[in-house]
């Protein structure tokens, strides 16, 4: 019964690959979100999808494009891989309120070799 | 200047201290604020949020002030399993842009 599920957990590849991540929430939240946290922790926000609709995105290359084909799922994908890209990608959801609780994914540590 | 700035720590503590984070955020047009917490190699929780009148859950007690744009979380008689980073957290548009400190890591030591 988890609430929000990525695939994979890992994932490693080679630079100049493309990748995709999944992301599935059962919550029946209407807010998705994409972070990256790098090797220094500190987690940042890529995306944020309200009901299918891009509502941010932040400062993130065009090599990264969500996909959001229902407002249950957001999947991440990555063309052109770089070193750089190399985090922990976490995928959460809520409910669009104050004091909205986000739940995070378990998140999908990405290593490009 | 970040949206979010916490100090990193680490804080290290002996059970049954009571040991104090704070953080402090840029944009006054903050309206949520949460302590999040993060265990080794794990995704984020909520610990909780955080309100005007400041408010308790067990050993944890978080106040915010608005006019100094800060918040802080208490953690009175400390445990082993409180270890972890605690994230500070603030929505500045409701349920849109939610902006996380680098977090502060916290170990007890028996």
């Amino acid at each position: 019964d988890t609430a929000v599920s990525q695939t994979p957990k890992y994932l490693v590849t080679q630079m100049g690959n493309d990748k995709s991540i999944k992301c599935e929430q059962n919550l029946g939240h209407d807010t998705m979100y994409w972070y990256k946290q790098d090797s220094k922790k500190f987690l940042k926000i890529m995306f944020s999808y309200n009901n299918k609709e891009l509502i941010i995105n932040e400062t993130v290359p065009n090599r990264f494009s969500p996909k959001s084909p229902d407002k249950a799922h957001l999947n991440l994908h990555i063309n052109s891989l770089e070193l750089g890209d190399s985090a922990v990608y976490f995928c959460a959801s809520s409910q669009i309120q104050s004091y909205n609780e986000q739940f995070f994914g378990p998140g999908t540590r990405l290593t490009v070799l | 200047r970040k949206e979010v700035e916490q100090d990193p720590g680490p804080f290290n503590v002996p059970e049954g201290a009571t040991v104090a984070f704070n953080c402090t955020y840029s944009n006054s047009a903050s309206q949520s604020f949460f302590w999040y917490r993060q265990d080794c190699r794990k995704e984020p929780k909520l610990l909780m949020s955080v309100y005007s009148s400041g408010n308790e859950d067990g050993r944890f007690t978080a106040q915010l002030n608005r006019a100094s744009q800060y918040i802080s979380l208490l953690i009175r008689d400390s445990k082993l399993s409180d270890s972890a980073t605690y994230l500070c957290v603030v929505n500045v548009n409701t349920g849109n842009q939610f902006y996380f400190g680098t977090g502060t890591s916290l170990t007890v030591i028996p």
